[in-house]
């Protein structure tokens, strides 16, 4: 097992530009959740894919998109940065046993 | 709405104290809750789950209850160390997602 794997560790963009961010699900897992996590405060669920099609949203706007590809690798894209997207956002993956495995996180920082 | 709420949201104790920290949430209809530890800037470590059907799970010095009438889980940690200082943060399962609470932000002093 290899685990989740998230790309960059850090990242910083100015307000109104495009950013993607990347994750690896751990071996397989053919779930992918992402995240956001604000300072102090607990992850919240932006969307998850299983089988490369998104199969649940939380409340974030649609600038907030993703991928699933077929080796069940994922991307999260935020167009039109706002300053308050600044946050630790992880990606976790989950297969046929319960639970979820998260990665060590995308640290953005919008300016 | 599920909400999840953990108390005490810090919590500073001396090395050795055996101690408990707590997890509500509204909702009893959750599949699993699950306990992650998260050092800071990290990401989260899996540290405990609990089936809806389950009322406790044990690793090592960690046991975790579930009681789903009350909507309540605690996390206990026997003869703390310094090195669980952490964020612990509980997370319940529904709807395909999970809901956390805040975190309970633990300082255990040699």
């Amino acid at each position: 097992e290899t685990g989740v794997t998230q790309s960059p560790t850090h990242l910083i963009k100015t307000r109104g530009q495009q950013v993607t961010l990347r994750c690896s699900s751990q071996s397989g897992h053919n779930t992918v959740s992402w995240y956001q996590q604000a300072l102090g405060q607990g992850p919240q669920f932006i969307f998850q894919y299983y089988r490369e099609e998104e199969n649940g949203r939380g409340n974030f706007p649609p600038r907030f998109s993703g991928l699933q590809f077929p080796n069940y690798s994922s991307e999260l894209n935020v167009n039109a940065l706002e300053l308050d997207d600044s946050a630790l956002y992880l990606c976790a993956s989950s297969g046929t046993s319960p639970g979820y495995t998260f990665g060590s996180g995308t640290r953005l920082t919008v300016v | 709405k599920q909400e999840v709420t953990q108390i005490p949201a810090a919590l500073s104790v001396p090395e050795g104290e055996n101690l408990v920290l707590n997890c509500s949430f509204t909702d009893s209809a959750i599949y699993n809750l699950q306990w992650f530890r998260q050092d800071p800037g990290k990401g989260l470590t899996s540290l405990l789950l609990i089936q809806s059907s389950q009322r406790e799970q044990t690793s090592g010095r960690l046991n975790a209850s579930l009681d789903k009438s009350s909507g309540r889980s605690t996390l206990y940690i026997a003869a703390s160390q310094p090195g669980d200082s952490a964020t612990y943060l509980c997370a319940v399962k529904k709807g395909g997602k999970l809901i956390f609470g805040q975190g309970t932000e633990l300082s255990v002093k040699p």
